[in-house]
């Protein structure tokens, strides 16, 4: 069985500082990693996912994520936040079924 | 293209009412599973299908019934609803069966039950 953990329920920033929301897997097997963002009064989306190759993915608004297979870790990093991040950020993994498993989730507020 | 569309929004119950929250899809996805969230738990995965005519169950189907006539619709029936049934429910689809590919969200059905 896989498993996620998001070990920080809540993240406050202050505007223009870095920040990591860290998130730990568990599997027997070989997994794909993903991060999706969930907007007040919204569904969630993907932010980036990791399924091979190199290990740091980017998304198109400034966030990154290393997969860090030895440590089982996915941590979501951005080097400057912004307002407009403020939102909930879930940690997935698939064991490469069709089966997703969420993290009980992060959320980040920016502190202005 | 209207992506994931759920139906209704809000509801409000009472225990042992039974209904359906509708969940349809435009993209000729394979995959379409149901989530529900709740505070401090994430989402859950309710029950799941990989095409028409078959579903599985995930992680907390008790409760719940599931059907796939068509690619495009797969509705979650709450048989008898109960207070712990109080949750945001969410369908979600996507394209490839396996693992690996991007999941497209609804935005959410807020469901009360008194």
């Amino acid at each position: 069985a896989q498993s996620v953990t998001q070990l920080d329920s809540q993240v406050p920033v202050f505007e223009e500082a870095p920040v990591e929301l860290r998130c730990n897997y568990s599997s027997s097997v070989s997994v794909y990693l993903f991060w999706y963002v969930q907007y007040p009064n919204q569904g969630l989306q993907l932010l980036l996912k990791y399924l091979s190759g190199s290990t740091l993915v980017e998304s198109i608004n400034g966030f990154e994520a290393e997969f860090n297979k030895s440590q089982t870790s996915f941590h979501l990093r951005k080097p400057s936040v912004h307002i407009s991040d403020t939102a909930e950020y879930f940690c997935a993994v698939s064991a490469r079924n069709e089966k997703l498993t969420f993290g009980t989730g992060t959320r980040l507020t920016i502190i202005p | 293209n209207a992506g994931v569309t759920q139906t209704p929004k809000f509801q409000v119950l009472k225990t042992g009412q039974s209904m359906t929250l509708q969940c349809a899809q435009d993209m000729n996805h394979e995959y379409m599973s149901w989530y529900r969230q709740d505070p401090g738990m994430g989402l859950r995965l309710i029950h799941y299908s990989v095409g028409a005519g078959i579903t599985d169950q995930g992680e907390v189907p008790n409760g719940y019934n599931v059907s796939r006539s068509t690619t495009e619709d797969f509705p979650l029936r709450l048989l008898s609803a109960a207070p712990s049934q109080t949750s945001v429910y969410f369908c979600a689809s996507r394209l490839e069966i396996a693992g690996g590919g991007e999941l497209f969200f609804g935005e959410g059905s807020r469901l009360t039950v008194l």
